[in-house]
């Protein structure tokens, strides 16, 4: 069964400041995806990483993907408070068109 | 429409009645997932219907619950007998063929069962 782990759940940081959210993921997999959730709203597609060593940047946001590793990254930079929600990652089953299994979620909180 | 349609947005119901839940996914996604979310915690998968292939029912948690979709069009997911512990957020996304592009996500059905 493909299990998809978070760190850290939850994520108090001050405006200004630099973090990494971390997704690993129980087996090899070379799709993977980050959503953004703001309070009471749907899931917002932020990344789709598809293969290894993928990066993307959306403004102060990077994801990375390594795929031997298991591991996907989330770097915030500068963070401002507009970036405070719940941050999931999601992985594919491979070889299928399956379900996407999703971490647990990060929630991030900037502060002034 | 332009995106997933999910209805009703906000669903009361008292403990043992059924309830309906609909989606209309976004127009030419073959795929169609439903996820449940109860509060503050992350996404349950319940079922995935991909064109006219057998469900993935692998996720409904009991036989109360089932979900049908017709060809490439609405899904409805039915839980029978609700019970409290069905109150979440009932997520329905679509994703166009190819699997390897995102899921699109309604806002979501929100269930209390009183």
């Amino acid at each position: 069964e493909l299990k998809v782990e978070q760190n850290p759940l939850f994520l108090s940081m001050q405006e200004g400041k630099n973090y990494t959210i971390y997704c690993n993921y129980s087996t090899t997999s070379d799709r993977l995806y980050w959503y953004r959730q703001d309070p009471g709203k749907s899931l917002e597609s932020l990344f789709v990483l598809l293969s290894n060593g993928a990066v993307k940047q959306e403004g102060r946001l990077m994801a990375s993907l390594d795929t031997k590793a298991r591991l996907s990254t989330l770097h915030i930079t500068a963070a401002v408070h507009d970036l405070s929600a719940t941050y999931f990652c999601a992985v594919d089953k491979p070889g299928t068109a399956s379900k996407l299994t999703f971490g647990t979620g990060t929630r991030l909180q900037v502060t002034l | 429409g332009a995106g997933v349609s999910q209805s009703p947005s906000n669903k009361v119901t008292e403990k043992g009645k059924d309830v309906e839940l609909r989606c209309d996914p976004i127009s030419g996604h073959t795929a169609l997932y439903w996820y449940r979310q109860r509060l503050g915690q992350g996404l349950e998968f319940l079922i995935y219907f991909q064109g006219n292939s057998a469900p993935d029912k692998s996720g409904l948690p009991s036989d109360r619950f089932s979900a049908e979709r017709t060809g490439e069009s609405v899904s409805t997911l039915t839980i029978q007998r609700t019970q409290q512990e069905d109150s979440a957020v009932y997520l329905c996304a679509s994703r166009e063929t190819g699997f390897t592009g995102e899921l699109f996500f309604g806002e979501g059905s929100r269930l209390t069962v009183l």
